[in-house]
């Protein structure tokens, strides 16, 4: 079973706005992934968060961790078209352990 | 640095046929990961191989097995194959610093 739900399921913007996405997991974590996937390819890395962390910053993207809650978000700002995709959160329980439990995924579409 | 590689990166199978799948990793990864994707489970965790000893293993039927080779190359195995087995197979290596880095995948199709 699933351990993320990421809300929404799907999302459509226009270009230059910012993307919001959240992810809630059920059980205690080491880290937090996000990862982008475009039309059912390979999952691109985009930022790793471990659970001393609050928020972390990469380019356009920013992600926070709320271990109390259980949760995460991730920012894109300033969108582009060529951010159009699928994107996932996914834990890991333990440093180095390499069994991810993913989320469902928000699929973002951006409008030219 | 060359990518994770996955071939073939298209099968088509009939149901109770065997497939295999391969997975080259990032050179100087010593762990690799399967997880399987469907439209129903999304991204599942099959298993995760380091020097060529099973470290980790998902819910999934004695059907799906693996192995790694002393070079890191990974194997999937499936056999007796379902309907329900149609999905993408997502490989990925790491150099155990927790980021994965995934293949293109490879699609398999149960007729």
């Amino acid at each position: 079973s699933q351990q993320g739900e990421e809300d929404p399921q799907a999302l459509s913007i226009q270009e230059g706005e910012n993307a919001t996405m959240n992810c809630s997991y059920k059980t205690s974590i080491n880290n937090l992934q996000w990862y982008r996937q475009n039309s059912g390819r390979g999952l691109v890395h985009l930022i790793l968060i471990r659970s001393n962390e609050r928020e972390k910053h990469s380019g356009r993207l920013r992600v926070t961790l709320d271990t109390s809650k259980k949760s995460s978000s991730l920012l894109i700002t300033a969108s582009r078209a060529a951010d159009t995709a699928s994107y996932f959160c996914a834990t890991g329980k333990e440093q180095g352990a390499q069994k991810l439990v993913f989320g469902q995924g928000t699929r973002l579409t951006i409008n030219p | 640095k060359a990518g994770v590689t996955q071939t073939p990166r298209y099968l088509i199978k009939t149901r109770g046929q065997q497939v295999t799948l391969s997975c080259s990793p990032i050179s100087g990864h010593r762990s690799v990961s399967w997880y399987q994707q469907t439209p129903g489970q999304g991204l599942q965790f099959l298993f995760e191989y380091f020097s060529e000893t099973q470290r980790n293993k998902g819910n999934f039927p004695g059907r799906f097995s693996g192995r790694q080779f002393s070079n890191s190359r990974s194997e999937m195995n499936v056999s007796t194959l379902e309907l329900g087995d149609s999905a993408l197979y997502l490989c990925a290596s790491s150099a155990n610093l927790d980021t994965q880095y995934f293949g293109p995948g490879t699609r398999l199709t149960v007729l």
